[in-house]
């Protein structure tokens, strides 16, 4: 039992190009969350998917699209990315009782 | 809309001194409160939570109230550890448990010597 896994660990992009952060869960959890933290905001919802099938902005999805493949997985793109996008982004699930996290991906962009 | 304010940090302790972070939250109604942990290199972790006021939520020496008179949501301990050695979330949420999404507030770096 895996918990929530992230892909990659670690990611330098430059300016302009794209990439899929990836996010696999095994509790069998209905929703599934992206958020990204950066120094002295907390984290910030940028995506959420309430059920497999749908998704749903949060508070910061400018630049960002998603895609709930199936229920297990969730993951995050970044069409062009931009240095306003270097972050630490956290995914999540969950079911009745907590939400429970990833270790993170950081994501550097030159 | 919503939102969670922590006390600012960081925070330095002596292993065994008492542990104070304050939290307060605007929202309209009565949210469920939570406070997370992330130790160094990982993830949230919930420490504790509680759905409605009055309630106490409490884990690993870790307690907190939830007063709506105040709209505050403080965490204690009455003897921190150097494991203790963390970052602390506050966050609410609708819905009476974690499943939803979660306003953060910033967080504070708590740090504890031996």
């Amino acid at each position: 039992n895996a918990g929530v896994t992230q892909t990659p660990k670690f990611q330098v992009l430059k300016t302009g190009q794209s990439m899929t952060l990836q996010c696999a869960q095994d509790m069998n959890h209905n929703s599934m969350y992206w958020y990204r933290q950066d120094p002295g905001m907390g984290l910030r919802l940028i995506y959420y998917s309430a059920s497999e099938g749908t998704t749903d902005k949060g508070e910061v999805p400018n630049g960002y699209n998603v895609s709930r493949l199936n229920k297990r997985e969730f993951s995050l793109r970044l069409e062009s990315a931009a240095p306003s996008q270097t972050s630490v982004y956290f995914c999540a699930s969950s079911g009745l009782s907590e939400q429970y996290f990833g270790p993170g991906t950081r994501l550097t962009v030159t | 809309g919503d939102s969670v304010t922590q006390m600012e940090g960081p925070v330095t302790l002596s292993e065994e001194a008492f542990l104070t972070i304050n939290c307060t939250y605007t929202a309209t109604g009565y949210p469920s409160l939570f406070w997370y942990v992330q130790y160094p290199g990982e993830g949230l972790q919930l420490l504790l939570k509680a759905t409605k006021a009055d309630d106490k939520g409490s884990n690993k020496g870790f307690e907190a109230t939830y007063r709506k008179e105040t709209t505050s949501f403080h965490l204690e301990k009455g003897s921190v550890q150097v494991s203790d050695s963390a970052v602390y979330f506050c966050a609410l949420s609708w819905g009476g448990t974690s499943y939803g999404k979660l306003t953060f507030g910033q967080g504070t770096i708590l740090t504890v010597h031996p």
